[in-house]
């Protein structure tokens, strides 16, 4: 089975603070995604990896930064966290090359900014 | 207008009955399309993928493409309790399998 395990199912943190959210897949793929859903506007993508060393930013990339040092991790910094970053927070991966390539989710991490 | 729009919801069917979803893309260039199904506190799950018109059967689920009139439909028949769920869904961009979600719809079957 593809597994894409995220560190923390919830999380709360302080407004101002630095916050790290991991992920780590154990089936190779070159693609990692970082998503946020809120409700009624789905799946967001914030940042997207294709390579070590490489990422390439989604859709609402502001005020957040990721990191992937090696193949099966890839992380999420929220570098000052802020309210409106409370959310759902979904990690994906996935093989490359082909538009209908399925992406395998994580369990999400629900983040709270007080 | 949002690149993919699907109806929210809740759509509410009797056990048995057919559940049919509908979604809209607004890019003419879009060429896959998934449904995934997404239970309530759970990660998103594959049903399927579509990237030809017409129809697509797996099992109970039946996904429809048409590019002429932009949308992609699912159809759930002999819909089940446990099909509740909210059901997304995505179009696949070409350069690294991005995918872009439509916000849900939730459905509801009733014993």
């Amino acid at each position: 089975d593809v597994k894409v395990t995220q560190s923390s199912r919830y999380l709360v943190k302080r407004t101002g603070e630095k916050v790290f959210l991991e992920c780590v897949q154990d089936m190779d793929h070159e693609n990692m995604f970082w998503y946020r859903q809120d409700p009624g506007l789905g799946l967001r993508l914030i940042y997207f990896s294709y390579d070590v060393k490489m990422k390439e930013k989604g859709d609402i990339p502001e005020g957040y930064s990721v990191s992937r040092e090696k193949k099966e991790r890839f992380s999420l910094i929220l570098e000052s966290a802020s309210t409106n970053q409370t959310s759902m927070y979904l990690c994906a991966s996935s093989f490359p090359g082909q538009e209908n390539t399925e992406a395998f989710f994580g369990q999400g991490t629900r983040l709270t900014v007080v | 207008q949002k690149e993919v729009e699907q109806n929210s919801g809740p759509l509410s069917v009797p056990e048995g009955a057919i559940a049919s979803l509908n979604c809209t893309y607004s890019d003419r260039g879009s060429q896959s399309f998934f449904w995934y199904r997404q239970y309530s506190g759970k990660s998103p799950e594959l049903i399927m993928f579509i990237y030809s018109n017409g129809d697509k059967e797996d099992g109970r689920f039946t996904a429809q493409l048409n590019k002429a009139s932009q949308y992609v439909s699912l159809l759930i028949r002999d819909s089940q309790p446990s099909d509740s769920a909210t059901y997304l869904c995505a179009r696949g961009r070409a350069a690294g399998n991005k995918l872009t979600f439509g916000g849900g719809t939730r459905v509801l079957v009733k014993p």
